[in-house]
């Protein structure tokens, strides 16, 4: 099993849609949680960190479920802009107090007019 | 501007060559990472520093050396013991305190086999 998985897609949405992605990892001991965007041939950027009550940036939502071992990623009113790969990434202990995080492959957006 | 300088942008290898990829950073962060990321794949973690003069192997070292002689700098050389190399290759940079922190990218290194 991966250590962090997520649904390739790609998911393909009219513009205005709304749409979410979901994301488990395999770590119960993880302690910090992000998602990332990453467009086509770049690095990849922090879009937002995920904490445990839930958080809201804009039109980002993100939501953890710790029981269930799962993040998701909510994006209301998508526009053209928002078509990018999104990565889920977790922390995981390396055992001697030290941590790494794990990237998701990421889920392909294509939003269209 | 605080940032992560990585050069060169595109770099080829020849069958053989060992080749170093530069990764500067002036946002004084502690920690520093190498990853590279294939096709459809998600970023593997090569090797880490938490600290000048340290580091460790990250998941898949082999063929790989680093060094952290500088705060700012974490040059990356890809030996010709690997096997693979053709990859996007990115550096990457956070606070280490003892939760875990995002970490910020340079903009990557393309390499390429010739």
């Amino acid at each position: 099993r991966k250590e962090v998985e997520q649904d390739p897609g790609p998911f393909n949405v009219p513009e205005g849609a709304t749409v979410a992605f979901n994301c488990t990892y395999s770590n119960s001991a993880s302690q910090s949680f992000f998602w990332y965007r990453q467009d086509c041939r770049k690095e990849p950027k922090l879009l937002m960190s995920v904490y445990s009550s839930g958080n809201e940036d804009g039109r980002f939502t993100a939501q953890l479920n710790r029981a269930s071992q799962y993040i998701s990623l909510l994006i209301r009113d998508s526009k053209l802009s928002d078509s990018a790969t999104y990565l889920c990434v977790v922390n995981f202990s390396l055992g001697f107090g030290g941590n790494k995080l794990v990237f998701g492959a990421g889920t392909i957006l294509r939003v269209k007019s | 501007d605080g940032g992560i300088t990585q050069s060169p942008k595109y770099l080829f290898r020849k069958e053989g060559q060992n080749v170093t990829l530069s990764c500067e950073q002036n946002l004084n962060h502690d920690a520093m990472y190498w990853y590279r990321q294939d096709p459809g794949q998600g970023l593997r973690l090569i090797y880490y520093s938490q600290i000048v003069n340290d580091f460790q192997k990250g998941d898949i070292a082999e063929g790989y050396s680093v060094s952290r002689e500088k705060k700012e700098s974490f040059p990356l050389t890809v030996t010709s013991a690997q096997k693979n190399p053709t990859a996007f290759y990115l550096c990457a940079s956070s606070v280490w305190t003892g939760r875990t922190q995002p970490q910020h990218f340079g903009d990557g290194t393309r390499l390429s086999i010739l």
